[in-house]
């Protein structure tokens, strides 16, 4: 069946750059996303990417895909104390709509 | 952008009551919703898909007798959670996608606590 797995926890110093990593099972997944969640609030749409591309920036983030290992990363450059919160990488099934979630990371920012 | 709401953000009920959820879209048309649940310190679990005129499809242990689904029009779909206990109370986020974009946009969620 379709899997998500993501490691649970990253610390980082502030104006440093963070790497969460993400590898998944499904390789007919069309699209792959990240999303970002507050303590307590919904989940925020970072950024995602296609299938068929291995990389795509937008701003401090950089998403780089490998499809033949089913390997996502998300970078986020310069992180600051905002972008402190919980990240989950995310696979599209197909074309049912369904995401599949990985467990989550959480990142730390310290100051 | 894309938004989806949902109401209440957060409800306290008694165990035995029924509580209903609403997800809506606020400025696209939604076919498809979906629902999932959310425990503490975990990854959201799909629980259904909302069909627009049409029954829900339910995934794998998820009793369709307690939570129904209803997607009576194409901005809005409704959770019911029926005779609610204990264990069920979480967080519950609905999700919509624009037919015209691949975005799959969430709600702000709903705490469920049943008491």
């Amino acid at each position: 069946g379709e899997d998500v797995e993501q490691s649970l926890f990253l610390s980082v110093r502030e104006g440093d750059s963070s790497v969460i990593n993400c590898t998944y099972t499904d390789s007919s997944s069309t699209y792959l996303y990240w999303y970002k969640q507050e303590p307590g609030a919904g989940l925020q749409l970072l950024t995602y990417i296609f299938s068929n591309m291995d990389m795509k920036q937008d701003q401090r983030l950089t998403v780089l895909l490998n499809k033949k290992d089913k390997h996502l990363s998300l970078r986020i450059a310069d992180t600051q104390t905002g972008d402190s919160a919980i990240y989950f990488c995310a696979e599209s099934i197909s074309n049912t709509g369904k995401l599949i979630f990985g467990q989550g990371t959480t990142l730390q920012v310290k100051p | 952008g894309a938004v989806v709401s949902q109401h209440p953000s957060w409800v306290i009920c008694k165990s035995g009551t029924s509580v209903k959820i609403e997800c809506r879209s606020l400025d696209f048309q939604a076919t498809t919703m979906f629902w999932y649940r959310q425990f503490p310190k975990q990854s959201l679990m799909l629980m259904a898909t909302s069909n627009e005129g049409s029954k829900a499809t339910y995934e794998q242990g998820v009793e369709k007798d307690k939570f129904l689904i209803n997607h009576a029009s194409l901005t809005l779909s409704t959770l019911t959670v029926t005779s609610a206990h204990p264990e069920d109370s979480s967080f519950y986020i609905c999700s919509a996608r624009d037919r015209l974009s691949v975005k799959m946009v969430f709600g702000p969620g709903t705490r469920l606590t049943v008491t």
